[in-house]
């Protein structure tokens, strides 16, 4: 596609409910990264990958979150028993660019744990 | 870990006045990434600069690096009502590393 495309959009759950964010990357890009983003904050790290492998997980807050990318392509964020303190904009970007390594960012799912 | 530092923080100003947001950074890196969000929206990119002593420009926008002091900064020229946004920084440390994001810096031009 022509950007980074997220959905849902917005998601409000209910505190213990699981919610999946789905993130498709501009075509071909081989590097996807999941960032989370709390009001007035600027965004943190979530985790990092290359085609279908996980290179980095270290900044997942806890074992309620895991992420995929089965074929390399679309990825999605899940998050298990949600709590309030999951709240945020979830942010997905790729990049294919080597020699710049900039990162291109969806629209991202705001998420709302009640 | 690396931490990005981003001043001011909020940021007022006329429109057609100059100013100067300041990034500076606590590890040995020579990527910076500049990137603005407007309310609602995402990360827009702006400026990648690679090497010290690289200036970008773009409109009324200049990004400046400084790897020596890590430092880099982003000019603004004459503001106009357009630019009210949020402006962050980014470093990482090499290709395809996580971003590592400053707290941005809110900015509102006024008529």
């Amino acid at each position: 596609g022509a950007g980074v495309s997220q959905s849902p959009r917005y998601k409000v759950a209910k505190r213990g409910q699981d919610v999946a964010l789905r993130c498709d990357p501009i075509s071909g890009h081989v590097s996807l990264f999941w960032y989370q983003q709390a009001l007035g904050q600027g965004p943190e790290f979530l985790t990092y990958f290359q085609n279908e492998a996980q290179l980095d997980k270290s900044g997942l807050p806890s074992d309620r979150f895991f992420a995929e990318r089965p074929e390399g392509s679309v990825s999605t964020l899940k998050i298990q028993r949600t709590q309030q303190e999951d709240s945020a904009v979830y942010l997905c970007a790729s990049s294919g660019t080597v020699n710049t390594g900039e990162l291109f960012f969806g629209e991202g799912s705001r998420l709302t744990v009640l | 870990e690396l931490k990005v530092e981003q001043n001011p923080l909020f940021l007022s100003m006329q429109e057609g006045k100059n100013y100067t947001i300041y990034c500076n950074y606590s590890t040995t890196s020579d990527r910076l990434y500049w990137y603005r969000q407007d309310p609602g929206k995402s990360l827009e990119s702006l400026f990648v600069l690679l090497s010290n002593g690289a200036v970008k420009q773009e409109g009324r926008l200049m990004a400046s690096l400084d790897t020596k002091a890590r430092l880099s900064t982003l000019h603004i020229t004459a503001a106009v009502h357009d630019l009210s946004a949020t402006y962050f920084c980014a470093v990482t440390r090499y290709t395809g590393n996580q971003f590592y994001f400053g707290t941005g810096t809110s900015l509102t031009v006024i008529p």
